[in-house]
This record gives C-alpha cells, structure tokens and sequence, in this order.
C-alpha cells in the first residue's frame, strides 16, 4: 500500500455545487494532513492543513480527518470554475517530509 | 513575504551535462525541502534540511544528485552526468522549524534532458 492514495478522477461538479475529495493513508504516516492546489504547469498551493480528527473549515474549504478510519477529505462548497485543478493530498512523517498522492483533477462545469 | 523562489524556471540540457538549481526560501524559515515531479504524479521527496544540516536523503537521490545550504539560507541542487529520466519538474519548498510545519512551495524549476 502506498503512503498517500487517492482517485485520480476526473471529477466533474457542475458550478455551484459541492465537490469532495477524498484520500487515504497508512500507518506510516500519521502526523499532519494537506491539501495543495496544483494548477497546469504550475507549482502547489496549499490549501488547508489538518492535524486533529474532525473538520477545519477556511471560507468554502472544509477538510476533515478520521484517524480510525485513516482518511482525509475535503469539501469546496459553491464550487467556481476557477477552482478546476487538481487537488494534492499530502501527509507527514515524524522526519518532516511529506508524501503525496498522485493527485484528482477536479473540473468545475459553468 | 516574497515567498519561496527558484532559478532558473526552466532548463534545457543535453545528457551528461550537469546542472545546478537555486532556492531562496521564506525569510524566516530554517527548514528547506526539495521534491521531483514528474508528470501526472504528486511531487516525490528528495532530501531535507533545517538550518544548513541536511537531515535526511530519499533513495531517490542518487549519487549523482548533491545538495547544499552553506549558509543555512539559500540552497542548491546540482544533478551531474544528467540523464533523461531526470527530465522533471523540481520544487523547493520551505518551513517553519514549529507548529504544523506547512510547508510553501516555490514555483520550480523545469528541466528538460535532450
């Protein structure tokens, strides 16, 4: 198993509408918890960082951590065109590096 | 805050060429990352420093690849004898050595392998 998966998608939300995305983890890595925006030819963004079970929320961005259940998510409500990228689940290790996972395209429909 | 900076943004070399990339991280920030990307896969970690101590090396970083923080402030990633699979996009991010530690990353640097 892999430190950090997720469905590569692509997932298709028309606009307004709520788009989640979702990530698991190993046991190797149990620290902290982040989503990067990653537009085409660019470099990451972070978004949001999650370190304690339960959600976090930051404008219309809600991550949320289930430790028990070893994963990660997050919601972008009123989803906008020019949140269409794709999205970087990443997780840290006691050494401070962090994995990631392969990434979700996200298209927001107009 | 300037943010994180890389140069150059972009580097077309012949194999076996070497090269060197540079990273300015935030100001206030002692710990320095470096990450390979290649395309349509997350950024893949290769080596770590706080202050100017390299604290941890990926496998992935062959002997070819080598590392400096002289100064514990800007840092340089030099690929000797470069080879087409080192075709990629290399990223530098940097933190704080507390908290979360979220890490911010620079706008990186391309490189092409011919």
């Amino acid at each position: 198993q892999k430190e950090v998966e997720q469905n590569s998608g692509p997932l298709s939300v028309p606009e307004g509408a709520i788009a989640s995305l979702n990530c698991t983890y190993s046991d190797r890595v149990s620290q902290s918890f982040f989503w990067y925006r990653q537009y085409s030819g660019k470099s990451p963004e972070l978004i949001m960082s999650i370190y304690s079970n339960g959600d976090k929320e930051d404008g219309r961005f809600t991550a949320q951590l289930n430790k028990a259940s070893q994963y990660v998510s997050l919601l972008i409500r009123d989803s906008q065109p020019s949140d269409s990228a794709t999205y970087l689940c990443a997780a840290q290790t006691g050494a401070n590096n962090l994995f990631f996972g392969t990434g979700t395209r996200l298209t927001v429909i107009p | 805050d300037t943010g994180v900076s890389q140069d150059p943004r972009h580097k077309i070399t012949k194999r076996g060429q070497n090269v060197t990339f540079r990273c300015d991280p935030i100001s206030e920030h002692n710990r320095l990352y470096w990450y390979r990307q290649t395309l349509g896969q997350g950024p893949e970690f290769l080596t770590y420093f706080q202050n100017e101590a390299q604290l941890e090396k990926s496998r992935l970083l062959s002997d070819r690849f080598s590392a400096e923080r002289p100064k514990g402030s800007f840092s340089t990633l030099e690929i000797q004898r470069t080879e087409q699979g080192d075709s990629a996009m290399y990223l530098c991010a940097s933190s704080t050595g507390t908290g979360v530690g979220e890490q911010y990353f620079g706008p990186g640097t391309r490189l092409t392998v011919t």
